[in-house]
């Protein structure tokens, strides 16, 4: 799998936008990028995910570099509820599942 | 609720009970999969079935057991487990050869505690 690279915690302030950043230089053509985040005593939920171009959904949007080998996540107003373990994985069809990294702990700080 | 139910939410075993996790979708999936989440670790893949076929198993130790009887239940059985099994254990669905487009649904997991 290819691996990405995100920082281990990330503070936000409720309210403001959040950017979380994922590096993903060993990406290859197929690879779809996707976030899931994980609540506290919770699975994994998706949060988004794309191939090229930019994607809009009402939890988030994803920004993908031109280059792609690293996306962001928005959150365009994080409130308290999005604290979360984010986890940004790339998957194709044909490989293996999906390996989870460590991810990276967002607090939203009232 | 997600679309994939996993029962029970929480359970306490002794190290020599004999105990089974179930996990329930109706999305229409056809791979199912289980997940260790041990505390302040990333997500450890287990087992993967895809068409009701094992595809996978990451080394898991015999003491866990899976079976998957159609394609939208799958079960975890456990005996004699240690106390170091304590974990958050869930269970995701998907469509086979197609989870890069659409990715995994996860169910809430159970708690299991090992005493």
């Amino acid at each position: 799998d290819a691996k990405t690279t995100q920082p281990n915690s990330m503070e936000s302030n409720e309210e403001e936008p959040v950017h979380l950043p994922c590096n993903h230089s060993t990406i290859s053509g197929t690879d779809y990028i996707h976030w899931y985040r994980q609540l506290p005593s919770q699975g994994p939920e998706y949060v988004i995910h794309g191939l090229t171009s930019n994607v809009n959904n009402r939890m988030a949007s994803l920004a993908i570099a031109e280059d792609r080998k690293s996306s962001t996540l928005i959150l365009h107003r994080a409130t308290l509820r999005d604290a979360a373990v984010y986890y940004c994985i790339l998957r194709d069809n044909y490989g293996q599942n999906f390996v989870f990294g460590p991810g990276t702990r967002l607090s939203v700080l009232p | 609720e997600t679309g994939v139910t996993q029962t029970p939410r929480h359970l306490v075993m002794g190290m020599t009970n004999k105990k089974s996790l179930k996990c329930e979708q109706h999305l229409g999936h056809n791979a199912m999969y289980w997940y260790k989440q041990s505390a302040k670790k990333p997500l450890e893949l287990m087992f993967v079935y895809s068409l009701e076929e094992r595809v996978e198993n990451n080394s898991v130790p015999s003491r866990f057991s899976p079976e998957c009887p159609n394609s939208s239940h799958l079960f975890l059985h456990l005996h004699t487990l240690q106390p170091e099994d304590s974990a958050l254990y869930l269970c995701a669905s998907s469509q086979a050869n197609q989870q890069a487009r659409y990715g995994y649904t996860f169910g809430s997991g159970t708690r299991l505690t090992v005493v």
